[in-house]
């Protein structure tokens, strides 16, 4: 099956500073990724989906400004949690979609802002 | 957008007793797959079963689809302390679906 990974896959940081997750198609090219946030004990939230070399659409209810969505290639996503509050701490995770329609789910990486 | 649920909620067994998890779902699907989830940890991708596809099994799980009943089933077998995770499916097709997963403990 297709793998997408993220880097990192736990990271700490202190309040106010940027965070950066990336999220690969190791096998595969994605036209579509997607970032998804998934709070204690609960399903996935859709925070935005990204295509490759356009701007990423957003969900009603996210800060474009605050999570900032880069899709710079077809195997490449990026995300970056601008000054990063403790209510951001969550766990943030990305899927990629195959040219055929079947989207694969990366691992996840914790955030937790002190 | 919430469009199926997966049952039960928590499951607890012994070790070596089968655990079996439920996913229903409302739209037409290309795919459905299972991840596992440990606490605190990543999704690992365990099986996709395509819409066309009554069942699959790798190792000790086996998955089932039926589109009639737009449902599936993960069965887990001869299971273990280590297979202690929440379980989710993940529906893809007209309209995409991440469960809120069943939290399984296995009772060594």
């Amino acid at each position: 099956g297709a793998v997408v990974s993220q880097h990192p896959s736990w990271v700490i940081c202190k309040s106010g500073t940027s965070v950066k997750i990336e999220c690969r198609s190791l096998d595969f090219q994605a036209t579509t990724m997607f970032w998804y946030r998934q709070f204690p004990k609960q399903s996935l939230m859709l925070m935005a989906t990204s295509n490759e070399g356009s701007k990423a659409t957003y969900e009603q209810g996210v800060e474009k400004d605050k999570f900032l969505i880069n899709h710079a290639s077809l195997t490449l996503s990026t995300l970056t949690v601008t000054s990063a509050h403790p209510e951001d701490s969550s766990f943030y995770i990305c899927s990629a979609r195959i040219p055929r329609g079947e989207q694969y789910f990366g691992p996840g990486t914790r955030l937790t802002v002190t | 957008s919430q469009q199926g649920e997966e049952d039960p909620q928590a499951l607890s067994i012994q070790e070596g007793e089968n655990a079996t998890m439920n996913c229903s779902y409302k739209t037409s699907i290309n795919n459905l797959q299972w991840y596992r989830q440990n606490s605190g940890r990543g999704l690992v991708h365990l099986i996709l079963i395509r819409s066309n596809e009554r069942e699959k099994h790798s190792g000790r799980l086996r998955v089932t689809l039926d589109t009639s009943k737009k449902s599936s089933s993960l069965l887990i077998t001869a299971s273990r302390a280590a297979d202690t995770a929440s379980y989710f499916c993940a529906t893809d097709g007209d309209q995409f679906y991440f469960g809120t997963g069943t939290s399984l403990t296995v009772i060594p």
